[in-house]
C-alpha cells in the first residue's frame, strides 16, 4: 500500500527556521516524484514544487523559488521542505504529493499545518 | 499557464446533474487532471489525461475536452461528492491549479 506520511503540526514564530518531512512507503521512492503543495487558510491548491528523488532534479514554481528548499534523502525515503526564516504568510496547510511521472498527484500526505504567529 | 475553473460555487440538488468548467490560458492538449477535495482532507485525484477516470473513481464523474476548454460532469449527485473541485494542468512547468469550484447543496 503507497503511503505518505507527513510529519505534525508546527507553530512558529516569524523568523524562525522549519523543516517538515514526507516519507514515502509501498512503492520505490526513488522513480516517482514528490510535490509540495500549500493551502492556505480557506484558499486552494498552489504547487510549490517537486523533488526527484532518483537524482534529486527539483523544480520549483517562480512565486516560490527562493523561498524555500526542497529536498530529499532516498535512504530514508523521505522528502523535506524547508524554510530558513518564516513569516505570517507562510501560515498554511502543506500537503505532499506523489506525482506519477511528474504529471498529476495521485498520492497524497495527511497535510501538515504549519501557524507562525508572534 | 493560468487555469480559470467556473462558477466558483455551484449549487445543485442531490440526485441532479453538475458540470463544471475549467480553462487554460494556453493549449495544455490533454495534460488535465481533476481532484475532489472535502473539508479537512486532503485532495483525491478523480482524473487525468483529462478524461481517465482514476482507480476506484465511479462512473457518474467524467471529464472531457482538450486544448484550452475541459469539463468534469457528476451525472447523479451523491451526497458524497458535494466538495471542492480542482483542475490541474501538467503539460508545462510549473504545473499549476485552477482556483477550485465548490459544489453546494441546493
Amino acid at each position: 500500500e503507497v503511503q505518505l506520511v507527513q510529519s505534525g503540526a508546527e507553530v512558529k514564530k516569524p523568523g524562525e527556521s522549519l523543516k517538515i518531512s514526507c516519507k514515502g512507503s509501498g512503492y520505490s521512492f526513488t522513480a516517482y516524484w514528490i510535490a509540495w503543495v500549500r493551502q492556505m487558510p480557506g484558499k486552494g491548491l498552489e504547487w510549490m514544487g517537486m523533488i526527484y528523488p532518483g537524482d534529486s532534479d527539483t523544480r520549483y514554481s517562480p512565486s516560490i523559488q527562493g523561498q524555500v528548499t526542497i529536498s530529499a534523502d532516498k535512504s530514508i525515503s523521505t522528502a523535506y521542505l524547508q524554510w530558513s526564516s518564516l513569516t505570517a504568510s507562510d501560515t498554511a496547510m502543506y500537503y505532499c504529493a506523489r506525482f506519477s511521472s511528474g504529471y498529476y498527484a495521485d498520492y497524497w500526505g495527511q497535510g501538515t499545518l504549519v501557524t507562525v504567529s508572534s | 499557464i493560468v487555469m480559470t475553473q467556473s462558477p466558483a460555487t455551484l449549487s445543485v440538488s442531490p440526485g441532479d446533474r453538475a458540470t463544471l468548467s475549467c480553462r487554460a490560458s494556453q493549449s495544455v492538449v490533454s495534460k488535465l487532471a481533476w481532484y475532489q477535495q472535502k473539508p479537512g482532507q486532503a485532495p483525491r485525484l478523480l482524473i487525468f489525461g483529462a478524461s481517465t477516470r482514476a482507480t476506484g473513481i465511479p462512473a457518474r464523474f467524467s471529464g472531457s475536452g482538450s486544448g484550452t476548454e475541459f469539463a468534469l460532469t457528476i451525472s447523479s449527485l451523491q451526497s458524497e461528492d458535494f466538495a471542492v473541485y480542482y483542475c490541474q494542468q501538467y503539460n508545462s512547468w510549473p504545473r499549476t491549479f485552477g482556483q477550485g469550484t465548490k459544489v453546494e447543496i441546493k
